[in-house]
């Protein structure tokens, strides 16, 4: 069975300070993977995805991750955070050959201090 | 704009009084599903459905019903809601084969 393990419950950061929130997963198949944001009092706000390809990842907002696959893992990085990059983030898997049902994980809380 | 619309976004209700939390959206996607939101838990699927007539279960249906009779809508109906189903509900959307869903703002549901 898939998971997803999101081992920072919360990260603390300054201002202008390098940030990556780590992502490992278990799966017996190929999937795809996500990384969502979500704001306060807001929904899930796609940062990147990975579905094929390169294994490095650029999104929005300045962010992207790399994909691993000997490692199993989907690492979010910036090399700058502001302020307003204060919010939580999910890792999720999708499995390729299946529905189209994501898995998350438990969510990384970033908390960018002045 | 394109998006998804969930209502209501706040809900305060009593154990066992039946409710629907309506998802509509406008993009002509056909897969669409719930999730529940729970502390420490992340995400986790109740129901999806993909097409018309066509849902299936979730990790985590018990206590939840769905209906799909129209493409751009999905309720979410708790005929008997529990405490343990206080939670943060989103409903979600995707074209079949794009892997990306597009996620409604919430449903902050307290059941006492």
């Amino acid at each position: 069975a898939q998971s997803v393990t999101q081992l920072d419950s919360q990260v603390p950061v300054f201002e202008e300070a390098p940030v990556e929130l780590r992502c490992n997963y278990s799966s017996s198949v190929s999937v795809y993977l996500f990384w969502y944001v979500q704001y306060p009092n807001q929904g899930l706000q796609l940062l990147l995805k990975y579905l094929s390809g390169s294994t490095l990842v650029k999104g929005i907002n300045g962010f992207e991750a790399e994909f691993n696959k000997s490692q199993t893992s989907f690492h979010l990085r910036k090399p700058s955070v502001h302020i307003s990059d204060t919010a939580e983030y999910f890792c999720a898997v999708s499995e390729t050959d299946s529905s189209y049902k994501l898995i998350f994980g438990s969510g990384t809380r970033l908390l960018v201090r002045p | 704009e394109a998006q998804v619309t969930q209502n209501p976004r706040y809900l305060i209700t009593v154990t066992g009084k039946k409710l629907t939390v309506t998802c509509s959206q406008n993009m002509n996607h056909e897969y669409m599903s719930w999730y529940r939101q729970d502390p420490g838990l992340g995400l986790r699927q109740i129901y999806y459905s993909m097409n018309v007539e066509v849902t299936d279960k979730g990790d985590v249906p018990e206590g939840y019903k769905v209906s799909r009779k129209e493409k751009r809508n999905f309720p979410l109906i708790l005929e008997s809601p529990s405490p343990n189903q206080t939670s943060l509900y989103f409903c979600a959307s995707s074209f079949w084969g794009a892997r990306e869903n597009t996620f409604g703002s919430g449903t902050r549901l307290t059941v006492v």
